[in-house]
């Protein structure tokens, strides 16, 4: 199984600051037949699904602010959120679709300093 | 919009079975692939089954392959899960999920999860 190992648990921000979550994949994620990374990113809220926010590590999903960027190839890929607002607060995780079984990571939770 | 509505959980002992549906609309259910993932209490996801857009090929995680069975009626716009053998460990809040992704050509691309539903509740307990 591809093992997706995220840094770091959590982390507190002050508001309008960048938080940036890692993620790194046991394998690569960079599929040659169409030059894309089989990585996601998704956000969820306490009691709340997880949403989609970012896929081919860096596609913004429709309707994500534009301060969530998606960035990285390969095996080691980053969440940014450019300032953080407080309906950021929540926990993230990041999902590898290249091979099965599908993996997440084991979330990072990010808190408002 | 796409809606994705969960149904059929609830408290079970350990050895018994349960289905779970998940009710589409929104969107040509017929045309997508879908997946049930889960999340234990106060842990991260877990990714359960997966199902092609006909039905005709499912994989499912290791964890529960032999004991649970994905299923999909197109022509009720409604996928299942059932869940035999339960375990303890299975207690979880199920999630049926949509599979994003393309085609070009004859190849299609995808495996991540573009829309979810609320998720049902699984409780496993004597």
């Amino acid at each position: 199984d591809i093992v997706m190992t995220q840094s770091p648990d959590s982390l507190a921000v002050s508001l309008g600051e960048r938080a940036t979550i890692n993620c790194k994949s046991s394998q690569n994620l960079l599929y040659s037949s169409n030059n894309k990374n089989f990585l996601a990113w998704y956000q969820q809220k306490p009691g709340q699904p997880p949403k989609l926010l970012i896929y081919w590590a860096s596609t913004r999903e429709s309707g994500v602010p534009d301060r969530f960027s998606g960035s990285g190839s390969g095996t080691d890929f980053t969440l940014t959120i450019s300032s953080l607002q407080t309906e950021d607060v929540a926990a993230y995780y990041c999902q590898q679709y290249y091979g099965t079984p599908r993996t997440f990571g084991q979330g990072t939770k990010v808190e408002i300093k | 919009q796409v809606h994705l509505v969960e149904s059929g959980g609830g408290v079970v002992q350990p050895g018994r079975s349960l289905r779970l549906s998940c009710s589409a609309s929104g969107f040509t259910f017929s045309n997508y692939a879908m997946h049930w993932v889960r999340q234990a209490p106060g842990k991260g996801l877990d990714w359960v089954a997966y199902i092609w857009h006909d039905g005709s090929n499912e994989d499912y995680a290791d964890s529960v392959k032999g004991r649970f069975t994905i299923s999909k009626d197109n022509s009720k716009n409604t996928l299942y899960l059932q869940l035999n053998s339960l375990r303890a460990e299975d207690t979880a809040v199920y999630y049926c999920a949509r599979n994003g992704g393309y085609c070009s050509g004859d190849s299609c691309y995808g495996g991540y999860f573009d829309y979810w539903g609320q998720g049902t509740l699984v409780t496993v307990s004597s």
